[in-house]
């Protein structure tokens, strides 16, 4: 499975948006980027997936290039409780591979 | 959603011991499960994807004689830290696939992982 490449941390304000982009230059054509979150000490949880288009939910927006090589993460009004490591991951049909994450703070 | 129950959620062994985490789906059939050891301030490394029925297939470098994992029915596969010792001490979390039904494709359910801490 693809490879992701993610940025080891940010920072972002309360209430405003928080914008986390992730590389997957090598993603192949059936392979879904998915977006997934994990606080202190718990299990990952799921935020949002795509294959081509740009996806919202009520969590986040995940925007996707068309060379669908690159996307970004978008949490719109960021929280305190949105404190976490975020996790992009390209899946396809076999290995569950995770990078090294995003670690997003929240400022107050 | 799905959800995945892993229990215990905590442990703590003497060295030595052998530690069994099991890892549920509860509301769903999962034919494949994956289990994956984190250290702090470390990502998740994948150690092995598990099939119901059939042998789990390891990561390099991961001893299958060590972690043993067992995926008897579509609801449950276990992880055994066979002789375990303070290194092994880690929080391992499963993660099951949901095939079928509303499933969105290749989507991970993760349980809430078992923290190991071998004295």
């Amino acid at each position: 499975d693809a490879k992701t490449t993610q940025p080891p941390s940010m920072d972002c304000a309360e209430g405003r948006a928080a914008n986390l982009p992730c590389n997957h230059s090598t993603i192949s054509g059936n392979e879904y980027v998915y977006w997934y979150r994990q606080i202190h000490s718990q299990g990952p949880q799921y935020i949002i997936h795509g294959l081509k288009n740009n996806e919202t939910n009520e969590m986040a927006s995940l925007i996707i290039t068309e060379d669908r090589k690159s996307s970004t993460l978008i949490l719109p009004h960021a929280t305190l409780r949105d404190t976490a490591v975020y996790y992009c991951i390209v899946i396809g049909t076999y290995k569950y591979i995770f990078g090294t994450g995003t670690r997003l703070k929240v400022l107050a | 959603g799905a959800v995945v129950s892993q229990h215990p959620s905590r442990v703590i062994c003497k060295s030595g011991t052998s530690v069994k985490i099991e890892c549920r789906s509860l509301d769903f059939q999962a034919t494949t499960m994956f289990w994956y050891r984190q250290f702090p301030k470390q990502s998740l490394m994948l150690m092995a994807t598990s099939n119901e029925g059939s042998k789990a297939t390891y990561e390099q470098g991961v001893e299958k004689d060590k972690f043993l994992i067992n995926h008897a029915s579509l609801t449950l596969s276990t992880l055994t830290v066979t002789s375990a010792h303070p290194e092994d001490s880690s929080f391992y979390i499963c993660s099951a696939s949901k095939i079928g039904g509303r499933a969105r494709t290749g989507e991970l359910f993760f349980g809430e992982g078992s923290r190991l801490t071998v004295l």
